[in-house]
């Protein structure tokens, strides 16, 4: 069974913070990683992807992938109230065309 | 802006029932999923379909479950004889093709909520 854990939270950080969202897999054959944003009632919207053990950057948001410890995060700096949301950390399986998701971290931005 | 469509928003059955739900992904994709969402839980995989046969599918998608690509616009998800714990959000994803693999970018529809009663 390929798991993807995820604290459930709420995490809670003030207006302007950077907010830390942390993910790990069990399977080290996962090749690709993604950051999902899902609103409550709506469904989920891509942020990042990454598949380079490092960092990757777009705009405010930070994804962090270490392939050794099966360990996958997102930082977004400058959080607004607006990126309040369930964070969902998704992995593709051996074969790309498959995917197993987190249970998601809801973060609560307050103003 | 493209988007993934999907019919109906709201779907309520009675349990043995059979229902579709309907996808319309974008119109230049080659690579459709679906995945189900339990009220409260994570989203969970079903199954993915490419060059008109199933690519994946995961333990939960057996033969209760089928797909279809019916037309060069829809794809379709159908679910005979329906459970009480069928009850779920069901997302229709599409992405584009990039040198014969999937692109990282899936596009996810608005859902379908199916009701068992």
């Amino acid at each position: 069974q390929k798991e993807v854990e995820q604290n459930s939270g709420p995490l809670s950080v003030p207006e302007g913070a950077i907010a830390s969202l942390n993910c790990t897999y069990s399977d080290r054959g996962s090749q690709s990683f993604f950051w999902y944003r899902q609103y409550s009632g709506k469904s989920p919207e891509l942020i990042m992807f990454i598949y380079s053990n490092g960092d990757k950057e777009d705009g405010r948001f930070t994804a962090q992938l270490n392939k050794a410890s099966q360990y996958v995060s997102l930082l977004i700096r400058d959080s607004q109230p607006s990126d309040s949301a369930t964070y969902l950390c998704a992995v593709n399986g051996d074969n790309f065309n498959k995917f197993y998701f987190g249970s998601g971290t809801k973060l609560n931005v307050k103003p | 802006e493209p988007e993934v469509t999907q019919t109906p928003s709201h779907q309520v059955t009675q349990m043995g029932q059979e229902v579709i739900l309907r996808c319309v992904p974008i119109s230049n994709h080659l690579y459709f999923y679906w995945y189900r969402q339990i009220l409260g839980q994570k989203v969970e995989f079903l199954v993915s379909f490419y060059n008109n046969e199933i690519s994946e599918k995961s333990e939960i998608f057996d033969d209760q479950f089928s797909v279809e690509r019916p037309d060069g616009s829809n794809f379709t998800l159908k679910i005979r004889s329906t459970k009480l714990e069928d009850s779920a959000m069901y997302f229709c994803a599409s992405s584009e093709g990039v040198s014969g693999a999937p692109s990282y970018e899936q596009y996810f529809g608005p859902g379908t909520r199916l009701t068992v009663t």
